[in-house]
């Protein structure tokens, strides 16, 4: 059991390049989510799934596109780097409501853009 | 919307001292609160969570948080701290929408606990 798992660790971008940043979870959680974490400013939601098959933005949308290409993997995608988005990213999957209600996160992808 | 306010960016302590983050929240409805610590160069990890019920909760690495709804704190303490608990804490909100499943986490800005020999 894995948790949650996220790739890459690290990456380096020039500003205008695309890239990917996959996350996958094997806790069959329906609800999976995208933060970007900043200094000083603690964590910000990017986007979100409540469930498969639906996304929904977050705090700070613009510039990024997700994916929920199945129950277990949620992608976040930069379409034309800016270096206001260097930062690190971590994805979250929930569990539950309730008393069983929590967030679990990835390790983070520290992303500089250039 | 909610929103959450930890009070010191930063605090200092020397080990074995007792230690309290503070932790202000707003929101028009019921809320769900949690403290997250986070290690240096690591994820986020759940100390503890006041969903209902006793308002002293207790986490793990004996840290403890209070909820009170009056004063719309969740307070996060431990009476002696070692230098292990060296890290940045978070204290985040989920508001209960009625019907709803978002669940989403608004997060405080963190507070840096440093714990000196």
């Amino acid at each position: 059991n894995a948790g949650v798992t996220q790739t890459p660790k690290f990456q380096v971008l020039k500003t205008g390049q695309s890239m990917t940043l996959q996350c996958a979870q094997d806790m069959n959680h329906n609800s999976m989510y995208w933060y970007r974490q900043d200094p000083g400013m603690g964590l910000r939601l990017i986007y979100y799934s409540a469930s498969e098959g639906t996304t929904d933005k977050g705090e700070v949308p613009n510039g990024y596109n997700v994916s929920r290409l199945n129950k277990r993997e949620f992608s976040l995608r930069l379409e034309s780097a800016a270096p206001s988005q260097t930062s690190v990213y971590f994805c979250a999957s929930r569990t539950g409501t309730g008393e069983f209600y929590e967030q679990y996160f990835g390790p983070g992808t520290r992303l500089t853009v250039t | 919307a909610q929103s959450v306010t930890q009070l010191d960016s930063q605090v200092p302590v020397f080990e074995e001292a007792p230690v309290e983050l503070r932790c202000n929240y707003s929101s028009s409805v019921s809320v769900y609160l949690f403290w997250y610590v986070q290690y240096p160069n690591q994820g986020l990890q759940l100390l503890l969570k006041y969903l209902s019920g006793s308002t002293l909760v207790k986490g793990i690495n004996g840290f403890e948080a209070e909820f009170n709804k009056s004063q719309t704190s969740f307070h996060l303490r431990k009476p002696s701290v070692h230098i292990s608990d060296t890290a940045e804490y978070f204290c985040a909100v989920s508001a209960l929408n009625s019907g709803g499943s978002n669940y989403k986490l608004t997060f405080g800005k963190g507070t840096l606990l440093t714990v000196n020999p």
